[in-house]
């Protein structure tokens, strides 16, 4: 199993530009999550999603969007990029969510993202 | 809004000893908690996870919950100069979103 992979690694893009960062999982996980990481921050969620066609908004979700077409992606959009969207993104995925074994988070690489 | 909070350290520990990582919470109905391993520039790394009161030890990591006081500890024996990272406590309350603290950095000198 490859996990959870995201590509790409690292971008740099000018204001006003929009991209796409990719997020697949290959564990059959119903739960998908992006995250942004600032330095010295924490982990903020932009988005999640419980399953392929149902998203929903997390903490920090101006500025980007998301779709669920398939249980394997889900990809992350950023509209008009601005200098505060520079950060580290993550994509994670569970199994399940409450207390029972299957809801810990896997987490992919990351992408690194520079907005100049 | 949910509340994680840990001592953002540094924290520093020599060779062999032990680290003592703490971490408290807001809502009382979270119902898993999660510790995470975080290298610099590098994503973070489950360690240990934990859903009832008291202890719960894999190798050299123990982690420690108390549901009557809300908080979350993690204990490293034998600390080694790899486990120096920053440690990110996760709390999910039985549903979609998890929350995280800011983490606590440590350093084991050798």
């Amino acid at each position: 199993n490859a996990g959870v992979t995201q590509t790409p690694k690292f971008r740099i893009l000018k204001i006003g530009q929009s991209m796409t960062l990719q997020c697949t999982q290959d564990m059959n996980h119903n739960y998908m999550y992006w995250y942004r990481q600032d330095p010295g921050m924490g982990l903020k969620l932009i988005y999640y999603s419980v399953g392929a066609g149902i998203t929903d908004k997390g903490e920090v979700p101006n500025g980007y969007n998301v779709s669920r077409s398939t249980t394997e992606d889900f990809p992350l959009r950023l509209e008009l990029a601005a200098p505060s969207q520079t950060s580290v993104y993550f994509c994670a995925s569970s199994r399940n969510v409450g207390g029972g074994l299957g809801n810990e988070q896997y987490f992919g690489p990351g992408t690194r993202l520079t907005v100049t | 809004q949910k509340e994680v909070e840990q001592n953002s350290g540094p924290l520093s520990v020599p060779e062999g000893a032990i680290a003592s990582l703490n971490c408290t919470y807001s809502d009382r109905g979270s119902q898993s908690f999660f510790w995470y391993r975080q290298y610099s520039g590098k994503s973070p790394e489950l360690i240990m996870f934990i859903y009832s009161n008291g202890d719960k030890e894999d190798g050299r990591f123990t982690a420690q919950l108390n549901k009557a006081s809300q908080y979350v500890s993690l204990l490293i024996r034998d600390s080694q100069p790899s486990d120096s990272a920053t440690y990110l406590c996760a709390v999910n309350e039985g549903r979609n979103q998890f929350y995280f603290g800011t983490g606590t950095s440590l350093t084991v000198i050798p």
